[in-house]
C-alpha cells in the first residue's frame, strides 16, 4: 500500500536557527496531513495539521507547507529551542477510510545549545 | 479533561501469558485506535473502533483482540504473548463528523516486554 516517508532520519540544528523537516507522500487521494511531536518516553503530541485545499498553515512558531504537485509536506520550526528536541512524525489519511492515519518513520530533531 | 489514559505504564510478560491493556478517554470521541511502535519506527495500527460495539482490524491485528462496550473504554487483549509483541503500545482517540478527518489524541503509552 502507499505510505508516508521522510527524507531525513536525523536533523541537528543550533538553538535559535530555523528547522525544516520534510515528508514525502505517495497517495494522491490523501486530503488531510498532520505533524506530531514525540518526546522520549511519551505519546505523540499534535503540532499542526493541514487539509489539501490549503498550501500553507501557520501556528505558534510552526508552519506547515503542502505541495500537492510533488506530494511533499514540510514542517518549519522558527527559532528552534532545546525543548523542540524530539522525533517528528508526519501522517496522512491514506487508505480506504479518511479517519485512519498512516505514519512515517519519523525524523529525530536535535537542538544544540 | 484527562484526555487519553492508559494502564499499566510498564509490564513484563512471560511467553504464553495473557494481559489486557486498558485505555480510557474522556473527550466523548467516537473513534478510538490502538497502535504499536517498535524501536526507531513509526506507528502501526492494530485495531480501531468507530463507536461502541464496532471494531475492525488495522494493519497488524494478529495476536490481539479488542472490544468497545462503551464510548470511553477500548481495551486491548493479548492472548498467548510472544516476544514479537514486545513494543510500546499507544491508544488514541479522535472526533469525527461525516468524512472529515480530525487529529488523533494519544495516551502516554504502555511499554510491554515479553520474555
Amino acid at each position: 500500500g502507499e505510505s508516508v516517508g521522510l527524507h531525513l532520519p536525523t536533523l541537528s540544528v543550533q538553538e535559535g536557527d530555523n528547522s525544516i523537516i520534510n515528508c514525502a507522500y505517495s497517495n494522491s487521494a490523501s486530503d488531510y496531513f498532520i505533524w506530531y511531536k514525540q518526546e522520549s518516553g511519551k505519546g505523540p503530541q499534535f503540532i499542526i495539521d493541514i487539509r489539501s485545499n490549503m498550501d500553507k498553515r501557520q501556528g505558534q512558531r510552526v508552519t506547515v507547507l503542502l505541495n500537492k504537485t510533488v506530494k511533499h509536506l514540510s514542517l518549519q520550526i522558527a527559532a528552534t529551542q532545546p525543548g523542540d528536541s524530539a522525533v517528528y512524525f508526519c501522517a496522512e489519511n491514506s487508505g480506504g477510510s479518511n479517519y485512519k492515519l498512516t505514519f512515517g518513520k519519523g525524523t529525530l530533531l536535535t537542538v544544540n545549545p | 479533561n484527562a484526555g487519553v489514559t492508559q494502564t499499566p505504564k510498564f509490564r513484563i510478560l512471560k511467553i504464553g501469558q495473557s494481559m489486557t491493556l486498558q485505555c480510557t478517554q474522556d473527550m466523548n470521541h467516537n473513534y478510538m485506535y490502538w497502535y504499536r511502535q517498535d524501536p526507531g519506527m513509526g506507528l502501526k495500527l492494530i485495531y480501531y473502533s468507530v463507536g461502541a460495539g464496532i471494531t475492525d482490524k488495522g494493519e497488524v491485528p494478529n495476536g490481539y483482540n479488542v472490544s468497545r462496550s462503551t464510548t470511553e473504554d477500548f481495551p486491548l487483549r493479548l492472548e498467548l504473548a510472544a516476544p514479537s509483541q514486545t513494543s510500546v503500545y499507544f491508544c488514541a482517540s479522535s472526533y469525527s463528523r461525516g468524512i472529515i478527518t480530525y487529529e488523533q489524541y494519544f495516551g502516554p503509552g504502555t511499554r510491554l516486554t515479553v520474555t
